[in-house]
Formats: structure tokens, sequence, C-alpha cells
């Protein structure tokens, strides 16, 4: 089975241009994270949606950052104008809650390693 | 500020040797997970803990949960250099049942041959 695919994987641009990245979930998922990996500041929650609607959206770090999940199985995160401190490994990932309402485990894709020059 | 306070950030040790990392938090988590990461890839499940004072083993990996659900501990047992990578705990607050989970700032662990 497919798991959760992102893309690229890697993007090197210079500040000030917009940077999109992109995931796909698995099948079924009904929650899909967008985390930021960082050496200082581990992995960090940016935002999570919930059958395609944004629940929690306080770990977006300012106004430049913003994310869609316009269908269940695709989802972006856009960073617009990019900066150097926002060089990071950006992670998805995607789970689902079964029928006794228990989450069960966030599965991640490979992320995408970006470097903001 | 953490919420989850993971120990040590970084662990060097010889192939054979016993380690144990912790996870603690003043608050009470409805379920804990520990995750294990390999560079160039994403954090990947070792085990979820749901019941306080339960201990799960994997091999020669033992997991507990905290009577209280707000800390746990991962132990590894005669360690191999394939176990090394980053390892993470992440808990879903009983608080909250929206899915999102807090992850503390990993442990980095080498085992050296």
């Amino acid at each position: 089975d497919a798991g959760v695919i992102q893309s690229p994987r890697h993007e090197v641009t210079e500040m000030g241009q917009e940077v999109t990245l992109r995931c796909k979930p698995i099948s079924g998922h009904d929650y899909l994270f967008w985390y930021r990996q960082t050496m200082m500041r581990g992995l960090e929650l940016l935002i999570y949606f919930n059958n395609n609607v944004p629940i929690d959206d306080s770990g977006m770090p300012e106004d430049r950052f913003s994310a869609k999940m316009p269908n269940a199985s695709f989802s972006t995160l856009k960073i617009q104008p990019s900066e150097p401190r926002d060089s990071a490994v950006y992670f998805c990932a995607s789970s689902f809650r079964d029928r006794e309402y228990q989450n069960q485990p966030q599965h991640f894709g490979d992320g995408t390693r970006l470097s903001i020059l | 500020t953490q919420l989850l306070e993971q120990s040590p950030q970084f662990l060097s040790i010889q192939e054979g040797e016993n380690l144990t990392v912790y996870c603690n938090s003043s608050s009470v988590f409805s379920s804990l997970q520990w995750y294990r990461q390999e560079p160039g890839e994403g954090p990947v499940l070792l085990v979820t803990v749901v019941t306080g004072g339960e201990v799960k083993k994997l091999k020669r990996l033992t997991f507990q949960f905290g009577d209280a659900r707000k800390d746990s501990s991962l132990h590894i047992t005669a360690a191999q250099p394939g176990d090394t990578g980053l390892y993470l705990c992440a808990g879903a607050l009983e608080s909250n049942q929206g899915g999102k989970l807090i992850f503390g700032q990993g442990t980095e662990l080498s085992v050296k041959p």
C-alpha cells in the first residue's frame, strides 16, 4: 500500500520566492497534519485538518504560511514570501479515528527538505 | 514551554550496552506513542501505550507507561548499531480529542560497533 507521499523531496530557492509543498495522505485517513522539523526546535505541529477542514492552525508561524486541503487526497503548504529562517524539513502525516473513537498512529511521509538562500 | 520533556537529548553508547530514554510531563495523556526516525525519512511508529502502568515489549525494546499516564520510558537491552536513530515520544492529551499529538524533542541515539 502506498504511504503518505510528499513532493518535492528537496527544494532550494531564494528568499522572497513562493514555495509550495504537496502531500497525498493515505487513502481512508481523515486526519492530515503538517509538521516542521529543525535541530533547534524538534518536530513542531503547524496545522492539522479533519475531513478536509482546518482544526488547529495555532502552530503556523505567521501569515506567510498557509495550508489548504481541497479534497481528501491532497493538501498543500505554501510559504509566501519565503525567508532563510523557514529552512527546515517539512513533514506531512495522516491518521484516522477508529470505530471506538481512538486515534490511530500517525503515518509520516519522507518529508521535504527546504533550503531558503 | 515543552509539554513533553524527553531525556537525554543525545546518547552515544557501545554495542551491547543497555539504555533508557525518558519522557515526562505534568499533563495526563490518553495514550502515548514512541516513534523512531532514520535520516532522510519520516518517523515510524514503534508502539502505542494507553493504560497506566502498561508495559509492552518489542524484541529488545521495553516500553512503559507511568501509572498516572504522565510519563513513559523506553529501555533497550543489548543495543545494536541498527538501533541508531532518533527516538521520539508523542502523547495525545486527555483534554484533546482531536487527534493532535504533542512530540518530545527526541533522543538521538548512536550505537557504535
